[in-house]
């Protein structure tokens, strides 16, 4: 059975910053396209990372630019996302998906990020 | 990397058909087959209803369709029932990052 299971997540101040974790089960995630999609609380999808099917290449949307990287655990079966210089603007609910743009894509439940004061 | 353009709402009787649309540019709508939309119900993770613009998974209904020209994709849910009322997201790959729709919540009247 293919899962996804989102960890990390939490409140933390301004300038602050988060390691997310996703780990994968029923497949291989470094063989993948795999994204961390989030959603701001009552607003709509935004992804903001992706690594291609070889993790040869990461894309980041230009607002988390130089702030988000994406790294994977082939051993663990794990994508990370480690979130640096985290803004109020960065909070929501952080999916990790596998290939959004296939009929296999699947996706975790989600982890919440809070960035306040 | 701007978010694709829907219409905020729409909504229909059981048993009527729905139409979204989703507006991109030449760069990813227009440009790409990884046209694909989501369903997604309240407090819940988004699940895939259409893949490369007209393609359905297993166990999606018929009721389901997709199509595409130029830089606007389109959904159309047919037959629609009460399980349908939802929020849907179109979804283009963009050359590396994929962009969403801004998102439309259907109505079952």
């Amino acid at each position: 059975e293919v899962q996804l299971v989102e960890s990390g997540g939490g409140l933390v101040q301004p300038g602050g910053s988060l390691r997310l974790s996703c780990t994968a089960s029923g497949f291989t995630l470094s063989t993948n396209w795999m994204h961390w999609v989030r959603q701001a609380p009552g607003k709509g999808l935004e992804c903001v990372a992706s690594k291609n099917f070889d993790g040869t290449e990461m894309f980041y949307v230009d607002s988390v630019k130089g702030r988000f990287s994406l790294a994977t655990d082939n051993a663990k079966n794990s994508l990370y996302l480690q979130m640096n210089i985290l803004k109020p603007e960065d909070t929501g609910v952080y999916y990790c998906a596998r290939d959004l743009g296939s009929g296999s894509a699947f996706w975790g439940q989600g982890t919440m990020v809070a960035v306040s004061s | 990397q701007s978010a694709l353009t829907q219409p905020p709402s729409a909504s229909g009787s059981p048993g009527q058909s729905v139409t979204i649309s989703c507006t991109g540019t030449s760069s990813d709508v227009g440009a790409y087959k990884y046209v694909s939309w989501y369903q997604q119900h309240p407090g819940k993770a988004p699940k895939v209803m259409i893949y490369e613009v007209s393609k359905r998974p297993s166990g999606v209904p018929d009721r389901f369709s997709g199509s595409k020209s130029g830089n606007t994709a389109s959904l159309t849910v047919s037959g629609l029932q009460a399980e349908d009322e939802a929020e849907y997201y179109c979804c283009s790959f963009a050359g590396g990052i994929s962009v969403f729709g801004t998102g439309t919540r259907v109505t079952v009247l």
